[in-house]
């Protein structure tokens, strides 16, 4: 079946980089993208940035430009997501969604990750 | 970026009502629009895409509208399940930015 499984908690300090895993199976990774979305503690969600496995090029929010780089490795079918210079307000969950997109309107984050916790905190 | 603005931010409901989540675009997205559930403690799912295309195995019970800057997510019958978090997000540019939330409660 469909599925993303993703790497385990972290707890990280402050100012350290984290590097959350995304291994996908069920489906030919190379023909989706793949996003990265967190959730803080009781907020929404927040778009971080995308992939095009294919090709390895990606795309990130402004907010992140600079802290976040996303990668991927085509043969363990897996994406990657690294946040660096982590600070408290960086804990949260983070997860990778495959991206689906049809024609026009229809393009959405149809198949989510497990889901990894990061905690920040000295 | 495109702010999305959900409304209400939480309900409280019974089974069997009928409920209506809106959702506000900053600028027009058309029908660039996605409807997602969370339930705690589990990722989102997808529920509408493109303001009104139900997904695959998502209740009739569920309804997307709308275009432009104004959409609303409808629920004809609550059902004990559908008490959960529901968020709207758009798919027009990046950064693709969510809505709040709506809790919906008993």
């Amino acid at each position: 079946q469909v599925q993303l499984v993703q790497s385990g908690a972290e707890v990280k300090k402050p100012g350290a980089s984290v590097k959350v895993s995304c291994k996908a199976s069920g489906f030919t990774f190379t023909r989706y993208g793949m996003h990265w979305v967190r959730q803080a503690p009781g907020q929404s969600l927040e778009w971080m940035g995308w992939i095009n496995p294919g090709n390895g090029y990606s795309k990130y929010s402004q907010r992140f430009q600079g802290r976040v780089t996303i990668t991927r490795d085509t043969a363990a079918s897996t994406a990657y997501m690294e946040l660096s210079s982590l600070t408290s307000e960086d804990t949260a969950v983070y997860y990778c969604a495959r991206d689906f997109y049809v024609s026009g309107p229809e393009y959405y984050m149809d198949v989510w990750g497990t889901g990894t916790t990061v905690t920040v905190s000295s | 970026d495109i702010q999305m603005t959900q409304s209400p931010s939480s309900l409280s409901a019974s089974v069997g009502d009928r409920v209506t989540i809106t959702c506000r675009a900053s600028q027009s997205i058309s029908n660039y629009l996605n409807w997602y559930q969370q339930k705690p403690g589990k990722a989102p799912k997808i529920l509408i895409s493109a303001a009104s295309t139900l997904r695959s195995g998502v209740p009739s019970s569920f309804s997307g509208s709308g275009s432009g800057t104004e959409f609303a997510l409808t629920i004809s019958s609550l059902q004990p399940e559908d008490f959960a978090t529901y968020f709207c997000q758009q798919s027009y540019s990046t950064p693709y930015t969510f809505g709040q939330g709506t809790t919906l409660e008993i």
